[in-house]
């Protein structure tokens, strides 16, 4: 099956600053990258998404870049601010009448004011 | 419009009992899906269900068991709970209409095994 792995584990920024969140997948029929945030105590809530048919998708200060050929994808975050720290989760999925999703283990990113 | 609703939030149980997580959704997803959280983990697939009256295995299956009662829910049974299922369990739906959708999740149930 596919396997996702992200990286890092844990970021510090100061705010302001940019973070960036790289993953990597393992099977080249994944066609669909979602990004998730989890707040403390929280479901996890998507944030920005990928097609296997895009190089980037930007919504205001969040970016996501997908390389087909390398299999990989990363979140950008632009001008960090301290609301942003949380837990991000990077997925790949799989499927044509639906998605089968595999989930990277996270990011704690922290948000330093 | 309550997306998807999660029962119970919270629950204790003592090795070998059972209990069933119930998920339900009013948004007419065709698919449903179990979850568990464990720290440094992610989220790991349990089962899911394609669409009502299909079922199907995910990562990490054993110990569980599925029920697609209508459309709406999609229940997970613990048949003799055990120490290493205290987790957080999500329950996630997705939209009808094709593939590459984002799924929808419940605020999920935070479940202690003693």
């Amino acid at each position: 099956g596919e396997n996702v792995e992200q990286h890092p584990s844990t970021l510090s920024v100061q705010e302001g600053d940019s973070a960036v969140i790289k993953c990597t997948y393992s099977d080249s029929a994944s066609n669909y990258f979602p990004w998730y945030k989890q707040e403390l105590g929280k479901r996890p809530q998507l944030i920005i998404d990928i097609r296997s048919n895009v190089g980037e998708k930007k919504d205001q200060r969040i970016a996501v870049t997908l390389n087909k050929t390398a299999k990989h994808f990363s979140l950008h975050i632009t001008e960090t601010q301290p609301e942003d720290s949380a837990v991000y989760f990077c997925a790949a999925s799989i499927g044509n009448n639906f998605n089968k999703f595999y989930f990277g283990s996270g990011t704690k990113l922290n948000v330093k004011p | 419009n309550a997306g998807v609703t999660q029962t119970p939030k919270f629950q204790v149980l003592k090795t070998g009992q059972s209990m069933t997580l119930q998920c339900a959704q009013d948004m007419n997803h065709n698919s449903m899906y179990w979850y568990r959280q464990d720290p440094g983990m992610g989220l790991r697939l349990i089962y899911y269900s394609a669409s009502e009256g299909t079922t199907d295995k995910g990562e990490v299956p054993n110990g569980y068991n599925v029920s697609r009662l209508n459309k709406r829910e999609f229940s997970l049974r613990l048949e003799s709970a055990a120490p290493s299922q205290t987790s957080v369990y999500f329950c996630a739906s997705q939209p009808p209409g094709g593939s590459n959708q984002p799924q929808h999740f419940g605020d999920g149930t935070r479940l202690s095994i003693l």
